[in-house]
């Protein structure tokens, strides 16, 4: 079955960038999902942060639009987070996620990786 | 943006209780409506999908309904692992733009 593992620094400086990559194992990233960071601050609810297709098509967050981008690799079969300009509030889990079509154009996060902590300080 | 409010945002009920949690959307959504469970540590597991279709493998004590603002999770008869955070999640924005509750922490009474 598909399985997302998400890899990158733990540790980011404040003003960096943040970069992160999800290895998708068990299925293609080609597949007709789309692909998904989300986010959780410590002892906060889940954000959403953006999503890419395997075409390249983006959507992402309003409030974090100018600092995301989120790119494929499908030579790789992963996916990868870059999130510029942060401060300790970026500090968080962060989690990849596949968006699959359950129901018509219904879809919901069915596959989750384990999540990776980050943690922005100097 | 469309904003969810869950309520309660916590809980306390024992096991075998019957608990229902409230998800409201600040505009209609259709039936774009998802619902997950958070346990502490690890990443959330999907419930319900589609307001009212039970996800593989979740047992039947879990449901789901509603559509358009108003959205409920019942759990028919807790469980002692039913104790965990839940969250609903929409996508009916277009452009997609995702958004969740702020969740909803069911406690042991």
């Amino acid at each position: 079955q598909v399985q997302l593992q998400e890899s990158g620094p733990g540790l980011v400086k404040p003003s960096g960038t943040l970069s992160l990559t999800c290895a998708v194992s068990g299925g293609s990233i080609s597949s007709s999902n789309w692909w998904s960071w989300v986010r959780q601050p410590p002892g906060k609810g889940l954000e959403w942060i953006g999503e890419i297709y395997h075409s390249g098509s983006t959507n992402y967050n309003p409030s974090l639009k100018s600092r995301v981008t989120i790119s494929v690799d499908k030579s790789k079969n992963q996916f990868s987070l870059k999130l510029s300009s942060v401060t300790a509030a970026d500090t968080a889990v962060y989690y990849c996620a596949r968006g699959n079509y359950l129901v018509g154009a219904i879809r919901a996060f069915d596959i989750w990786g384990q999540g990776t902590m980050v943690t922005v300080s100097s | 943006d469309i904003q969810m409010t869950q309520s309660p945002s916590s809980l306390s009920a024992s096991v075998g209780d019957r608990v229902t949690i409230t998800c409201r959307a600040s505009q209609s959504i259709s039936s774009y409506l998802n619902w997950y469970q958070q346990k502490p540590g690890k990443a959330p597991k999907l419930l319900i999908y589609a307001a009212s279709s039970l996800q593989s493998g979740v047992p039947s004590r879990f449901s789901g309904s509603g559509s358009g603002t108003d959205f409920t999770l019942t759990i028919s008869s807790l469980q002692p692992e039913d104790f965990a955070t839940y969250y609903c999640q929409q996508s009916y924005s277009t452009p997609p733009a995702i958004t969740f509750g702020q969740g909803t922490r069911l406690e042991i009474k």
